[in-house]
């Protein structure tokens, strides 16, 4: 248990469909981030709300949209998706704080994921 | 920018050999530098963490890394493998941003580690 729960750990949506995942930090961590993980390509961040400021990354697709409703919950809303998008859905949370020389983040805890399908 | 480097994408050895996964980083500031490991259809567990304290650095299940500022390096190894090694690793260093929140971890391609009996 890694105090970073994500549900569901599986999902099957079709391309017309609208699902949530969900992720729930017990850490008391202030960042929390968005993972796609797709076969034989490296990880890739999606979101990151940090300081709940929410950092766009201008090379997801809009039919992924985060939601970061205070700071033990992150959502990622789906909607219209390829059969592409079809991998494994990391959320992760960490500490992050200033140093000297600026913000640094302690280790991430990642959750178990979602295996998505889209059919 | 920073960046991270794993030379290796798949590596073999036999049980109760050692294991030696490499990894090199890129970094304009002092960074953090993590190793994770993934078994199959899990999470990323953290093995180890380097944050500017001793260069070399223990982590769980017997591994170890350390940190070699001249070589821009931070390569994980473990005296003698076990067959529950077998995963993916991955290397990580952290992202520093100046006036900003955002900080995020770099990741690595990631390392296959197979552990033949």
């Amino acid at each position: 248990e890694t105090g970073v729960t994500q549900t569901p750990r599986h999902l099957v949506m079709g391309m017309t469909n609208k699902k949530s995942l969900k992720c729930e930090q017990h850490l008391g961590h202030n960042a929390m981030y968005w993972y796609k993980q797709s076969a034989k390509k490296p990880l890739e961040l999606m979101f990151v709300y940090s300081l709940e400021e929410r950092v766009e990354n201008n090379s997801v697709p809009s039919r992924f949209s985060p939601e970061c409703p205070n700071s033990s919950h992150l959502f990622l809303h789906l909607h219209t998706l390829q059969p592409e998008d079809s991998a494994l859905y990391l959320c992760a949370s960490s500490q992050t704080g200033t140093g000297d020389t600026g913000y640094l983040n302690t280790e991430a805890f990642f959750g178990q994921g979602t295996r998505l399908t889209v059919v | 920018a920073q960046s991270v480097t794993q030379l290796d994408s798949h590596v073999s050895v036999s049980e109760g050999t050692p294991v030696l996964l490499r990894c090199n980083y890129s970094s304009s500031y002092s960074p953090s530098l993590f190793w994770y490991v993934q078994h199959p259809n899990k999470g990323l567990q953290l093995l180890l963490k380097y944050t500017s304290a001793a260069t070399l650095v223990k982590g769980i299940n017997g591994f170890e890394a350390e940190f070699k500022k001249s070589e821009t390096s931070f390569h994980l190894t473990k005296p003698s493998a076990h067959m529950s090694d077998a995963a993916e690793y991955f290397c990580v260093v952290s992202d520093l941003s100046y006036g900003g929140s955002q900080g995020n971890l770099i990741f690595g391609k990631g390392t296959k580690l197979s552990v033949k009996p």
